[in-house]
């Protein structure tokens, strides 16, 4: 069974441009979970995704969105890049939200992301 | 908001020596989860623990799900070089701003052989 998939592993990228992440879960799974990791701060929620909706926001400005699609294949984007924007950037899947079981909350390997 | 309390922040032990840290919150989880994290990578889920007073092990890993809800602890017994890294615990929370994942600032292990 294939493991949560994000593309790219590593990213650079000038203050004020935009970047897009990719996420993809396990394969029946319908959940995907968005973190920011930093040495400062730790994980950091960002946002949930379950059947193409956004169910949950963390406390990121409106630069940090993301989507859903019907494959359950998730996206996020930040725009207007900023310094403070360098950081791992994790989404987890899991069957449904707030659901650890049957290998609920498993992380992808994350996308580095580095703002010049 | 909700905050996890973990502890201790490092430790350097000796191989085979056992390792405990723990977790506690000021609110109730329903689910507790521990992660291990090496460098560059995403967390790895090392135990999840569904109801208070559970008692789960993983190979030489062990955890237990308080029974108040408010605290959890992983063990490892006989640790060996490969234990190095960033052990993190979560507390799965039901919505609200902070997320569903409420993280612990993690344990960061390191094993003299």
């Amino acid at each position: 069974k294939a493991g949560v998939t994000q593309t790219p592993r590593y990213l650079i990228k000038t203050r004020g441009q935009q970047v897009t992440l990719s996420c993809s879960p396990i394969s029946g799974h319908r959940s995907v979970s968005w973190y920011q990791q930093t040495p400062g701060q730790g994980l950091q929620f960002l946002f949930e995704y379950f059947s193409e909706t956004q169910r949950n926001k963390g406390n990121f400005p409106g630069r940090f969105s993301g989507r859903q699609f019907s494959n359950s294949r998730s996206e996020m984007n930040v725009s207007t890049l900023e310094l403070g924007d360098s950081a791992l950037y994790l989404c987890a899947s899991s069957q449904a939200p707030r659901t650890a079981s049957l290998g609920g909350y498993t992380f992808g390997s994350g996308t580095r992301l580095t703002v010049v | 908001g909700q905050q996890l309390n973990q502890s201790p922040q490092s430790m350097f032990i000796q191989e085979g020596e056992d390792v405990s840290m723990n977790c506690t919150s000021s609110s109730i989880f329903n689910t507790w989860l521990w992660y291990k994290q090496d460098p560059g990578e995403g967390p790895v889920l090392l135990i999840a623990l569904y109801k208070a007073g559970e008692l789960t092990s993983n190979g030489r890993l062990t955890a237990q799900f308080g029974i108040t809800r408010k605290d959890s602890f992983l063990n490892i017994s006989a640790s060996i070089p490969s234990d190095v890294g960033i052990y993190f615990c979560a507390g799965l929370n039901y919505g609200g701003s902070q997320g569903n994942l409420i993280f612990g600032k993690g344990t960061k292990l390191s094993v003299k052989p």
